[in-house]
């Protein structure tokens, strides 16, 4: 059974950091690409970045580029988002999803919650 | 960026009518990586159509997926009480991904 479990959410100050983590278990997580994927409090789902099996390809939405970054360890079968210069518009529900550029996503984690607000 | 709009925004219905769907592109998508999902309250989003028309696993029959190019649409034949949520379509074959802003089908 594919399970995907976010962490690292929290409330943070306009301006700082945050590094969000998703352990994964049920597949070889190294084979597939990965995605992160927010949703604002009562808004629909945005795309905000997504990653390669073997982590050599990377891919961000306009609005996070340069502020987040996508990563991950396939020996600890674990996917990061480190997030910095965060903006109030962060503020969101944060899902981890398997799948990414150019292969599917199908299947969620149940998210984390990021608050950016002083 | 391939923006997808989605329409109508609000499907107001009731149990046991037709339900239908529309997501459009700005750009032409690949059949290949269009998909549709359903998120209901306080749940994440879950893959019903992929390719858009292949349903995912242990998706009912009663939903349908068709389109190609620029126009897709999402059916559901027979408005089950478990089907009112939002609904979303997706491209994933040109970065950066994207999704439409969602239709939701409400309880007429």
């Amino acid at each position: 059974e594919v399970q995907l479990l976010e962490s690292g959410g929290g409330l943070v100050q306009p301006g700082g950091s945050l590094r969000l983590s998703c352990a994964a278990s049920g597949f070889t997580f190294s084979r597939y690409a990965m995605s992160w994927v927010r949703q604002a409090p009562g808004k629909g789902l945005e795309w905000v970045s997504a990653i390669s099996g073997g982590g050599d390809s990377t891919y961000y939405a306009d609005s996070v580029k340069g502020r987040f970054t996508i990563s991950r360890d396939n020996s600890k079968n674990t996917l990061y988002l480190q997030m910095n210069s965060l903006r109030a518009e962060d503020t969101a529900l944060y899902y981890c999803a398997k799948g990414g550029f150019r292969q599917l996503v199908n299947y969620w984690g149940q998210g984390t919650l990021v608050t950016a607000s002083s | 960026e391939i923006v997808l709009t989605q329409s109508p925004g609000t499907l107001s219905l009731s149990p046991g009518e037709r339900a239908t769907l529309s997501c459009g592109a700005s750009q032409s998508v690949s059949s290949s990586y269009l998909a549709w999902y359903q998120q209901k309250p306080g749940q994440a989003p879950r893959l019903l159509i992929y390719g858009a028309s292949s349903r995912a696993t242990g998706i009912p029959d009663r939903f349908s997926g068709s389109g190609s190019g620029t126009d897709f649409s999402l059916t559901i034949s027979r408005l089950e009480p478990e089907d009112f949520a939002v609904y979303y379509c997706q491209q994933y074959g040109s970065s950066p991904m994207t999704f439409g802003q969602g239709t939701k089908v409400e309880i007429k």
